[in-house]
């Protein structure tokens, strides 16, 4: 049992240059999210799918798409990389069944823009 | 729109001794949680506060929920240098599937 997976775990890109973080989960979770974290700044939440086939725009949504491809999977992209997206990534997906909510995290991607 | 307040950002402080990290939540929230963070590591569970007085406790970490006062803490106790981290409390409102954090503290515990 895996749990959150994520790849790549580091990435450099150009400005402009566009890429897709992938993200799966093996815990038949069914809601999923990612989140950027940024110094003092906490974790924001970029998009979350509560399940297979449903997307919503979180707190910072502007310049990433994703794409919830089956329940086990959500990946989050970016179309014209900027600077301002250096950041750390982070998926996480909840458990549905006990009413307690909680979410676990992948193990995150640093992405640095040039 | 509910925002979640930590205080303090930075806390440093000598092994052995006492401290509590607060957390503020501006509107009613029906869960509020405790993650830990190693440097360049993921964020890891420590507590899950379901409800008015709830209390955990984890070693030298014990957290508790007043939601009137809209309030939790994380109270360390005779601390170690193993629990240096940045520590997060999230909130989340009405059933809501997002989670709000806060800033995070992050505790250096010095020998």
């Amino acid at each position: 049992n895996a749990g959150v997976t994520q790849t790549p775990k580091f990435q450099v890109l150009k400005t402009g240059q566009s890429m897709t973080l992938q993200c799966a989960q093996d815990m038949n979770h069914n809601s999923m999210y990612w989140y950027r974290q940024d110094p003092g700044m906490g974790l924001r939440l970029i998009y979350y799918s509560a399940s297979e086939g449903t997307t919503d725009k979180g707190e910072v949504p502007n310049g990433y798409n994703v794409s919830r491809l089956n329940k086990r999977e959500f990946s989050l992209r970016l179309e014209s990389a900027a600077p301002s997206q250096t950041s750390v990534y982070f998926c996480a997906s909840r458990d549905p069944g006990t009413g307690v909510n909680e979410q676990f995290f992948g193990p995150g991607t640093r992405l640095t823009v040039l | 729109e509910l925002k979640v307040e930590q205080n303090p950002l930075f806390l440093s402080m000598q092994e052995g001794k006492n401290y509590t990290i607060y957390c503020n939540y501006s509107t009613t929230s029906d869960r509020l949680y405790w993650y830990r963070q190693d440097p360049g590591k993921s964020l890891e569970s420590l507590f899950v506060l379901l409800s008015n007085g709830a209390v955990k406790q984890e070693g030298r970490l014990m957290a508790s929920l007043d939601t009137k006062a809209r309030l939790s803490t994380l109270h360390i106790t005779a601390a170690v240098h193993d629990l240096s981290a940045t520590y997060f409390c999230a909130a989340s409102q009405g059933g809501s599937e997002k989670l709000v954090f806060g800033k995070g503290t992050k505790l250096t515990v010095n020998p």
